[in-house]
């Protein structure tokens, strides 16, 4: 199994705080991901990170940022959350291959609850 | 844009009975790369397969089986003989062949195997 641990695994917050959820990878991985889960949604991209410093938007962006300094840690940064922010969340890596396609691996996610 | 449909949102079938889950694709590529993961009830992601667009035989893996038909954008996957393990929420997803090669995925379907 891939080496990508989530922290915390589960929170609780309230409408308005600032929230931090940190995914870690021991694999070296160049790629980093950030999606959302909800029902009726499948997963969608947030954000993404391509190396140290570099990081793009995904699909779901507006109320995210993201940081990553160094290769092993991506973080998610929810400014002011809100209750439409309520999800699971999982961070995902990979890496290029000589094949070309690659598939994500995927951390064990962190359910966040915005009250 | 990318797209991924899996119309099927929940089956149930009851145990030994083959099944198959259904994966519609849209895309403007000619490269691209189609994936399934597994989520089992207790949430993480689970790799299985990743096809490339110009690889249309199908793929054999023990009681699992994907029929890859370009000419239907489909990407189907089917369980022979299920089991009560095969139980979970199954996604179909889609990249493209660029850079971070980002996960569009399907909604997923809800797989139950009765006893």
């Amino acid at each position: 199994d891939a080496g990508i641990t989530q922290s915390p695994r589960h929170k609780v917050t309230e409408t308005g705080t600032p929230v931090t959820l940190r995914c870690h990878q021991t694999e070296n991985h160049r790629y980093m991901y950030w999606y959302r889960q909800d029902p009726g949604h499948g997963l969608r991209l947030i954000h993404y990170s391509y190396g140290v410093k570099d990081t793009d938007k995904g699909e779901v962006s507006d109320g995210y940022s993201v940081s990553r300094s160094k290769t092993e840690d991506f973080l998610l940064t929810l400014e002011s959350a809100t209750s439409s922010q309520t999800s699971v969340y999982f961070c995902a890596i990979s890496e290029p291959g000589l094949a070309g396609g690659r598939e994500q691996f995927f951390g064990p996610g962190t359910r966040l609850t915005v009250l | 844009a990318q797209k991924v449909t899996q119309a099927q949102t929940e089956i149930s079938v009851v145990e030994k009975e083959d099944v198959t889950l259904d994966c519609v694709y849209e895309t403007r590529d000619t490269t691209y790369y189609l994936f399934w993961y597994k989520q089992p009830p207790s949430g993480e992601l689970v790799f299985l397969i990743r096809r490339n667009s110009f690889d249309e035989q199908n793929e054999i893996s023990g009681r699992y089986s994907w029929n890859f038909q370009k000419s239907t954008s489909s990407f189907n996957f089917t369980i022979t003989a299920s089991q009560v393990v095969d139980s979970a929420v199954y996604f179909c997803a889609l990249s493209d062949a660029q850079g971070a090669q980002k996960l569009v995925f399907g909604q997923g379907t809800r797989l139950t195997i009765n006893p």
